[in-house]
């Protein structure tokens, strides 16, 4: 079936550092892809999502691209922020009748000031 | 405007013990669904609803785990004789067909 592997981490950063966090995925077909981020105390959020190949998502200075040849939808930031500390789910959703989304483990991190 | 909300926020029941669950999903949204995030297990699907009819039950656990939508709106996720194994926080989402899915901010389950 559906699966997606990501970094668990925990990651720990110094303000201002670049981030990237990885992501891979197994699917049957074409999926859409998704970063959704936890923060401290609230609900899942979407952050950034692709839908084909080479679909570059981005939010709030985050970026990931969709890449179909090595299945891979790494999150990256050039400078993150304190405000950046939350958990990072990697996701993936086949469509064709259910929309439901497949998580990855998620990765915490921490952005020290 | 009003997101998903779910009640309860925090439940503890004891074993053996039936708890419902309930969502009240953004109004207008076609599409619901149910998740469950544990320390052990991440985040799983449990069962998807377009309208009221849920095609998609493939994440359910166990026929201890049941739900039902009414009026394309309110669902409510039932567990039955609950195990500790199902401590965990039930998320639930809603979404226009295959658009962004909105979630609420969980129900925290507790089995004692």
């Amino acid at each position: 079936g559906d699966s997606v592997t990501q970094m668990e981490g925990p990651v720990t950063l110094s303000e201002e550092a670049f981030l990237t966090i990885n992501c891979t995925y197994t699917a049957t077909g074409y999926p859409s892809l998704f970063w959704y981020v936890q923060y401290p105390g609230e609900g899942l959020q979407l952050l950034l999502k692709a839908t084909k190949a080479d679909d570059k998502g981005s939010n709030k200075g985050f970026e990931a691209t969709y890449r179909k040849e090595t299945t891979s939808f790494h999150l990256e930031k050039g400078s993150v922020q304190v405000s950046d500390s939350a958990v990072y789910f990697c996701a993936l959703s086949e469509g064709g009748g259910s929309e439901k989304l497949v998580f990855g483990k998620g990765t915490k991190l921490t952005v020290n000031p | 405007g009003a997101g998903v909300s779910q009640s309860p926020s925090n439940k503890v029941t004891e074993k053996g013990k039936d708890v419902e669950l309930r969502c009240d999903p953004i109004s207008g949204h076609t599409a619901l669904y149910w998740y469950r995030q544990s320390l052990g297990q991440g985040l799983e699907f449990l069962i998807y609803f377009q309208g009221n009819s849920a095609p998609d039950k493939s994440g359910l656990p166990s026929d201890r785990f049941s739900a039902e939508r009414t009026g394309g709106s309110v669902s409510t996720l039932t567990i039955q004789r609950t195990q500790q194994e199902d401590s965990a926080v039930y998320l639930c989402a809603s979404s226009k067909r295959s658009y962004e899915q909105y979630f609420g901010p969980g129900t925290r389950l507790t089995v004692t």
